[in-house]
């Protein structure tokens, strides 16, 4: 079956643009999760979702970051007025509804703020 | 907070030989242990997964281990092929939060098999 998918693969955006990055989890899967991973950084976890329920954003960067999941599948992650910082590869993750189980990634969207 | 360390972060072996990757966490009170191969400008592929009440998981050539009270991971690759060349990375599920989390990645350790 179809594994996570993730759009555009690639973003080159200028600066104190807002963009949007789309996340659809593997068919069933009601975790979704969402992480960054940037030079030096590593990968760090922003924001999870289970099924239709309010995520923590306790996770997320900075107040220009913001997500959402309609109907309990696909997500968008949002970012506001880009900084440099936020250069990244940003991944998607999805899992079965118990949470202790296997991440599935999907191949992440670069991002390149000029 | 949980920090996750992995050594070595580079390792560069002849085909053919068995090799050991490790893995540290802090806080011992973790769901699971994932361990993750990452190819040049992919994704991750999830390679296995221990549960905290278990002591290793085997896929293959692969055997990872988890002594989850000292917070120590290994994961051993048997017979090295050129095709395992990739970066590894560890990840824990952490217990706080009810698993309502995300994981917690190490740097990863840089592999290459020579042919």
């Amino acid at each position: 079956g179809a594994g996570v998918s993730q759009s555009p693969s690639n973003k080159v955006t200028e600066k104190g643009k807002d963009v949007e990055l789309r996340c659809d989890p593997i068919s069933g899967h009601t975790a979704l999760y969402w992480y960054r991973q940037s030079l030096g950084q590593g990968l760090e976890f922003l924001i999870y979702f289970q099924g239709n329920s309010a995520p923590d954003k306790s996770g997320l960067p900075s107040d220009r970051f913001s997500a959402e999941r309609t109907g309990g599948s696909v997500s968008t992650l949002t970012i506001q007025r880009t900084q440099q910082e936020d250069s990244a590869v940003y991944l998607c993750a999805s899992s079965t509804r118990y949470l202790a189980e296997t991440q599935y990634f999907g191949p992440g969207t670069r991002l390149l703020v000029l | 907070k949980q920090e996750v360390t992995q050594i070595p972060a580079a390792l560069s072996v002849p085909e053919g030989e068995n090799l050991v990757l490790n893995c540290s966490f802090t806080d011992s009170a973790i769901y699971n242990l994932q361990w993750f191969r990452q190819d040049p400008g992919k994704g991750l592929t999830s390679l296995l997964l221990i549960q905290s009440s278990q002591r290793e998981q085997t896929s293959g050539r692969l055997n990872a281990s988890l002594d989850k009270s000292s917070g120590r991971s290994t994961l051993y690759i048997a017979a090295s092929q050129p095709g395992d060349s990739a970066t590894y990375l560890c990840a824990v599920l952490p217990f706080v939060g009810g698993g309502a989390d995300g994981l917690t990645f190490g740097k990863g350790t840089h592999l290459i098999i020579q042919p």
